[in-house]
């Protein structure tokens, strides 16, 4: 089966571009979370989706973030404008049902703002 | 909002030898807590997990323990292999909803 599916895997561009991540969550799970991984913060929250609705974007650093989640099987992940310290892997996580069911990752988006 | 802290940062054993993380978290709420391993330019993957209801689980060379008195778990691995070798991620979750979060993480390294 296949897994969560990210995409770009890497994605390198100039302060004050927009950047776009992707997301297919794995067919079936109605939880999508969204992650940002740096040394020196580890691994955080952004935002998770409960069956497409944003469910708690506490973790969302700024106005300069957002994230939707159009149907079932995708989610975007949008940075407008970037900034170099936005430079992180980005992770998606996805899960089915509620009492805390294991989160599968994807392999990420490594996002370098120059 | 809770914490996670994990110990050691780095580890290294010897091959066939056991190895041991800890973590402790701050609120007595939390009922879930997954260990993930992550290898390089890979997410994270589920390994193991226990909840707050069991106080041990093993699954072949791995094994989770918690102590909701003390309010902490730990990861074993035993007869440690070279394909061991990744950072290892402890978590904890206080709602059903599956929000997670993480301790700093440990790199482990297994010598042959």
């Amino acid at each position: 089966d296949a897994g969560v599916i990210q995409s770009p895997r890497h994605e390198v561009t100039e302060m004050g571009q927009e950047v776009t991540l992707r997301c297919k969550p794995i067919s079936g799970h109605d939880y999508l979370f969204w992650y940002r991984q740096t040394m020196m913060r580890g691994l955080e929250l952004l935002i998770y989706f409960n069956n497409n609705v944003p469910i708690d974007d506490s973790g969302m650093p700024e106005d300069r973030f957002s994230a939707k989640m159009p149907n079932a099987s995708f989610s975007t992940l949008k940075i407008q404008p970037s900034e170099p310290r936005d430079s992180a892997v980005y992770f998606c996580a996805s899960s089915f049902g509620r009492n805390n069911q294991p989160q599968h990752f994807g392999d990420g988006t490594r996002l370098s703002i120059l | 909002g809770e914490n996670v802290e994990q110990h050691p940062s780095t580890l290294s054993v010897q091959e066939g030898d056991s190895a041991v993380i800890k973590c402790t978290y701050s609120d007595s709420a939390s009922n879930y807590f997954p260990w993930y391993k992550q290898e390089l330019g890979k997410g994270p993957q589920l390994i193991i997990d226990i909840r707050s209801n069991v106080g041990e689980k093993k699954d072949q060379r791995i094994a989770v323990t918690l102590n909701k008195t003390a309010k902490h778990f730990s990861l074993h691995i035993t007869e440690t292999q070279p394909e061991d070798s990744a950072v290892y991620f402890c978590a904890a979750s206080t709602d059903s909803w599956g929000k997670l979060q993480f301790g700093a993480g440990t790199q482990v390294v297994v010598t042959p």
